[in-house]
């Protein structure tokens, strides 16, 4: 069955380091999301993606942020300059269709910022 | 803002017990979904229920939504062990783009589910 991937699977980085987290969503999905999930907190939404354009992003995705689909198959979070609370598991998300409301994410990546 | 807040935060069972966990939510919603996580992996979708149905079922899976109680509960029948897990559920609001219309979710904070053989 097809599934989202996503690497690696665990990154440590310092403050201030640039990050790139990579995702592969499903093959025919066209609507990309990432979510986060501090430690023993809710999974928060941070921004959604379609046709090589962020649809929304939340309140969290600031200028520090930045995603992109630089082929057609992978999708990318960049955190320019990562800061300690950026610490966190990050999941990649796809869906298949527009007013498709099921997700399916991938496995997460636990990024710890020292 | 929508959110969906889970009870009980813990919920432990014996295999074959039924496990009930409960949402609640604050404002009018599109459809509720269900999630599972399994320790250190990503989250899996199980049942959605619309704004407008009352009850659903899915296999062992059992959902009922009450929006004038603002409110949805997930049961899970002859639980197994298997079943350990936590529980999430979603609201889901639609996004606009140019090119049309996705989803985005806000989650509860989740009720583990711990099932003992």
């Amino acid at each position: 069955e097809p599934e989202v991937t996503q690497t690696p699977s665990h990154q440590v980085t310092q403050m201030g380091q640039e990050v790139i987290l990579r995702c592969v969503p499903i093959s025919n999905h066209l609507y990309f999301y990432w979510y986060r999930q501090i430690l023993g907190q809710k999974v928060e939404f941070l921004v959604s993606f379609y046709n090589n354009e962020i649809s929304e992003k939340s309140e969290i995705f600031d200028d520090q942020f930045s995603v992109e689909r630089p082929d057609g198959s992978n999708f990318t979070l960049k955190i320019r300059s990562t800061k300690l609370e950026d610490s966190a598991m990050y999941f990649c998300a796809s869906s298949e269709a527009e007013y498709q409301e099921t997700q399916y994410f991938g496995p997460g990546t636990r990024l710890l910022v020292l | 803002s929508q959110q969906g807040e889970e009870d009980p935060q813990a919920l432990s069972i014996q295999e074959g017990e039924n496990a009930t966990m409960n949402c609640s939510y604050k404002t009018s919603i599109n459809n509720l979904q269900w999630y599972r996580q399994n320790s250190g992996r990503g989250l899996v979708h199980l049942i959605l229920i619309r704004s407008n149905e009352r009850e659903k079922h899915s296999g062992r899976l059992r959902v009922t939504l009450d929006t004038s109680k603002k409110s949805s509960s997930l049961l899970i029948t002859a639980s197994r062990a298997a079943d350990t897990a936590s529980y999430f559920c979603a609201t889901d609001a639609r996004v606009r783009n140019s090119g049309g219309s996705n989803y985005k979710l806000t989650f509860g904070k989740g009720t583990l589910l711990t099932v003992n053989p």
